[in-house]
């Protein structure tokens, strides 16, 4: 199957700082990238939905503000988590598809820690 | 509102053992539905996917199964293995949006 990178694996940060989380398609072009929020033994939630070249569609209780989604290539999505604090804390997923009904591919996750 | 539930949210068995994992859900409406294994602290494998129109999908010990109408899917592993350990999430496309909707999760321990 396609294979998504996702970088870093793991971050500790301190309150306040901002954090960037990188979402790579190294094998096919990815139309649509999607980022997703796991809380410990809980489902994945969905953020938002990024189109290449277009401004991502957050989902309800999302802050665009804070969660910043840049979708400018066809290989690269980033997450910027801006002035983080500890309820940030959490493991975030992107997915990347060739549309928004084709299989999305998974990255590794990311362990973010705000202290 | 599409809502996802998977049963039991852990389960642990003797190696050898066969096992079943259920997922319901309570909108028919979707596109397709899958399977994945998540490990400790780890990314998502996706482990079987299943169209709207099919009835089930096998893969090695793996065999998942689908009625939609029902709202229901199951995903069968034979002869359980230690490596098997993981949880186990179901998701479900949904035809109007193209969202996928997760389950929680079942954590499966199977001990040597």
């Amino acid at each position: 199957g396609a294979v998504v990178s996702q970088h870093p694996s793991r971050v500790i940060c301190k309150s306040g700082t901002s954090v960037k989380i990188e979402c790579r398609s190294l094998d096919f072009q990815a139309t649509t990238m999607f980022w997703y929020r796991q809380f410990p033994k809980q489902s994945l939630m969905l953020m938002a939905t990024s189109n290449e070249g277009s401004k991502a569609t957050y989902e309800q209780g999302v802050e665009k503000d804070k969660f910043l989604i840049n979708h400018a290539s066809l290989t690269l999505s980033t997450l910027t988590v801006t002035s983080a604090h500890p309820e940030d804390s959490s493991f975030y997923i992107c997915s990347a598809s060739g549309g928004r009904r084709d299989i999305q591919y998974f990255g590794a996750g990311t362990r973010l820690s705000v202290l | 509102k599409q809502e996802v539930t998977q049963i039991p949210a852990a389960l642990s068995v003797p190696e050898g053992e066969n096992l079943v994992l259920n997922c319901s859900f309570t909108d028919s409406a979707i596109y397709n539905l899958q399977w994945f294994r998540q490990d400790p602290g780890k990314g998502l494998t996706s482990l079987l996917l299943i169209q709207s129109s099919q009835r089930e999908q096998t893969s090695g010990r793996l065999n998942a199964s689908l009625d939609k109408s029902s709202g229901r899917s199951t995903l069968y592993i034979a002869a359980s293995q230690p490596g098997d350990s993981a949880t186990y999430l179901c998701a479900v496309l949904m035809d109007s949006n193209y969202q996928l909707i997760w389950g929680a999760g079942t954590k499966l321990i199977i001990k040597p």
